[in-house]
């Protein structure tokens, strides 16, 4: 079983429609958490940073960690065709030398 | 600003053949990563430099090595390479190694190998 698991999708939306992109975790120890978004044929940028349990959000995205159930979630609200792209979990305890990848999930959104 | 640099884009190589994956950041960052992104498999990380003068094993080293050129360089190298390597190769840079929320970590824009 992997540590992280993620489902690949692909994941096709109307535009303005709210998407929920969702990883689940073995590893109890896992403290950090982050959402990074990969464009084709480019590397991966990050988007949403959380420490521990809770919600952040910032414009259009949204995450949440939810530790008891071992559940992270990224929402988009009023999604575009600009956010197509692959979305990736990531996420650690200490140094980034241990950080876990998600294998990503593929998102088109169509006009 | 160029953040984190990558070359080559794109190579084709011969089972045995050997090759540098060259990583260049201009954002003075302490810490450096290789990882390599297979489809099903997520980013894995092969090698990393905390800091200049330092290189530590990821999860997947075999078949790589690396130097940590100087502060800003930090190179790939396959020395025979093998179908199994296959695959696009990230190069990274972080200011600390440290999870931090202010501590992101900037990724290069890929380098697609694929040996035959």
């Amino acid at each position: 079983q992997k540590e992280v698991e993620q489902d690949p999708g692909p994941l096709s939306v109307p535009e303005g429609a709210i998407v929920s992109l969702n990883c689940t975790y073995s590893n109890s120890a896992f403290q950090y958490f982050m959402w990074y978004r990969q464009y084709s044929r480019k590397g991966p940028e990050l988007l949403m940073y959380t420490y521990s349990s809770g919600n952040k959000e910032d414009g259009r995205f949204t995450a949440q960690v939810d530790k008891s159930s071992k559940y992270i979630s990224l929402f988009i609200r009023d999604s575009q065709p600009s956010d197509s792209a692959t979305y990736l979990c990531a996420m650690g305890t200490g140094g980034y030398n241990k950080l876990i990848f998600g294998a990503g999930t593929r998102l088109a959104v169509h006009p | 600003n160029a953040g984190v640099t990558q070359t080559p884009k794109f190579q084709v190589l011969k089972t045995g053949q050997s090759m540098t994956l060259q990583c260049a950041q201009d954002m003075n960052h302490n810490s450096m990563y290789w990882y390599r992104q297979d489809p099903g498999m997520g980013l894995r990380l092969i090698y990393y430099s905390a800091s200049e003068g330092t290189t530590d094993k990821g999860e997947v080293p075999n078949g790589y090595n690396v130097s940590r050129l100087n502060k800003r360089e930090f190179s790939l190298r396959l020395e025979s390479a093998a179908p199994s390597q296959t695959s696009v190769y990230f190069c990274a840079s972080s200011a600390l190694g440290t999870g931090d929320s202010g501590n992101t970590i900037y990724f290069g824009e890929g380098s697609w190998l694929t040996v035959v």
